[in-house]
């Protein structure tokens, strides 16, 4: 089993819509959690953090269940610039930032 | 600020060729430092990190090395590459266990 797994879609969806990504993985040692996105080609960038109360960045909302070891991203009003793959990060301290990376959930945004 | 650059951006090199990689960080002092390799359609996978000069540990074994000759400089190396080696390489940097990672440009490697 991946220590992060995530449906890789891809998601098609038109302007406008309400998309969500889930996420799990399978260490419960893991202490910090991300969303990046990568555009086609291109090097992952942090989206946005994810914290045990939940976070919203804009249009962006995550959600965090450590019981049931489960990330979250909601997109609302989706644009063409969302169009993008989108990998749920997971992480935990020790000497170093060891994140583990999902395969990424990748979503394309049509007119 | 912060930057982030590594290079060749991209190559294609025979099997049994040698490989160098090179990144380096500008505008931060003692960052940890880390190599990934994303196979097409696949996800991130860590392949060496660095505390420090001279502090290198891999994540898994494999046909390629790195070294950190100074504080910002990470470098990836292979004496012969594999088919399996293909992929896009990438460099990233942090600042102790703050989670955040910035990455580079990325190189992406054929190996034909």
């Amino acid at each position: 089993r991946k220590e992060v797994e995530q449906d890789p879609g891809p998601f098609n969806v038109p302007e406008g819509a309400t998309v969500a990504f889930n996420c799990t993985y399978s260490n419960s040692a893991s202490q910090s959690f991300f969303w990046y996105r990568q555009d086609c080609r291109k090097e992952p960038k942090l989206l946005m953090s994810v914290y045990s109360s939940g976070n919203e960045d804009g249009r962006f909302t995550a959600q965090l269940n450590r019981a049931s070891q489960y990330i979250s991203l909601l997109i609302r009003d989706s644009k063409l610039s969302d169009s993008a793959t989108y990998l749920c990060v997971v992480g935990r301290s020790g000497g170093y930032n060891k994140l583990i990376f999902g395969a990424g959930t990748r979503l394309a945004v049509h007119p | 600020s912060q930057t982030i650059h590594q290079w060749p951006a991209t190559l294609v090199q025979p099997v049994g060729s040698p490989l160098s990689l090179e990144c380096t960080v500008e505008g931060t002092s003692n960052p940890n430092l880390y190599w990934y390799r994303q196979a097409a359609g696949r996800g991130l996978q860590l392949l060496f990190y660095s505390v420090g000069i001279g502090q290198i540990s891999s994540e898994v074994p494999q046909n390629l090395s790195a070294s950190r000759p100074q504080d910002r400089q990470f470098i990836l190396s292979s004496k012969k590459l594999l088919l399996s080696d293909s992929g896009f390489y990438l460099c990233a940097w942090s600042v102790g266990a703050a989670g955040e990672l910035f990455f580079g440009e990325g190189s992406r490697l054929t190996v034909l």
